[in-house]
């Protein structure tokens, strides 16, 4: 859902973790899905995306899993370094639509 | 290969002065274009939206507007900045079937 007026919840994990972010969407028929990162003071990178006819989805040392059950979202990044410290978005897209409805947000904080 | 870019990469303007915020796009057409708003600590805020030249979506009513003269050409204004207006203004682009590619943001501060 939108994301206006809610303040950031923080995951803070060891550098070498495994780091697990989550997120629940809104629309049922939303069919794509990205987990943007957020360093401080800089634009939004795409991460990683899915579209709905898909479950899981690997990249390089990400994986973003789909529950369409439950409308959930997770982003795991395998052996969590400092440098992933940022903000973490997860966005959604409705059919037919362009736009993006972007999700709270959570903080990674990996500390050496 | 695309980019984005916008300016000023900072901006400190008074209550009451007008704002233009410019995004230009390179190396794609007829993208679409978003402006939003982000809150210090907070999620993003989608403003408007444009799928063509002079086609503008305004998705909260808001004391903002936004112009597309050109193809890649996204503009932000204000007649009169509010102290709430201040946040960070991020421009992106997108084809109509993959993600968005945001800008690297603008920083306006309203005293």
């Amino acid at each position: 859902g939108e994301s206006v007026g809610l303040h950031l919840p923080t995951l803070s994990v060891q550098e070498g973790d495994n780091s697990i972010i989550n997120c629940a969407y809104s629309n049922s028929a939303s069919d794509y899905f990205i987990w943007y990162k957020q360093e401080s003071g800089k634009g939004p990178q795409f991460i990683i995306d899915i579209r709905s006819n898909m479950d899981k989805r690997q990249g390089q040392r990400v994986t973003v899993l789909l529950n369409k059950t439950v409308k959930h979202l997770s982003l795991q990044i395998a052996a969590t370094q400092p440098g992933d410290s940022a903000v973490y978005f997860c966005a959604e897209r409705g059919t037919g639509f362009q736009k993006l409805v972007f999700g709270t947000g959570t903080r990674l904080l990996v500390s050496p | 290969s695309q980019t984005i870019h916008q300016w000023p990469a900072t901006l400190v303007q008074p209550v009451g002065s007008p704002l233009s915020l410019e995004c230009t796009v390179e190396g794609t057409s007829n993208p679409n274009l978003y402006w939003y708003r982000q809150a210090a600590g907070r999620g993003l805020q989608l403003l408007f939206y444009s799928v063509g030249i002079g086609q503008i979506s305004s998705e909260v009513p808001q004391n903002l507007s936004a112009s597309r003269p050109q193809d890649r050409q996204f503009i932000l204004s204000s007649k009169k900045l509010l102290l709430s207006d201040s946040g960070f203004y991020l421009c992106a682009w997108s084809d109509r079937v993959s993600e968005q590619y945001f800008g690297p943001g603008t920083r306006l501060t309203v005293t």
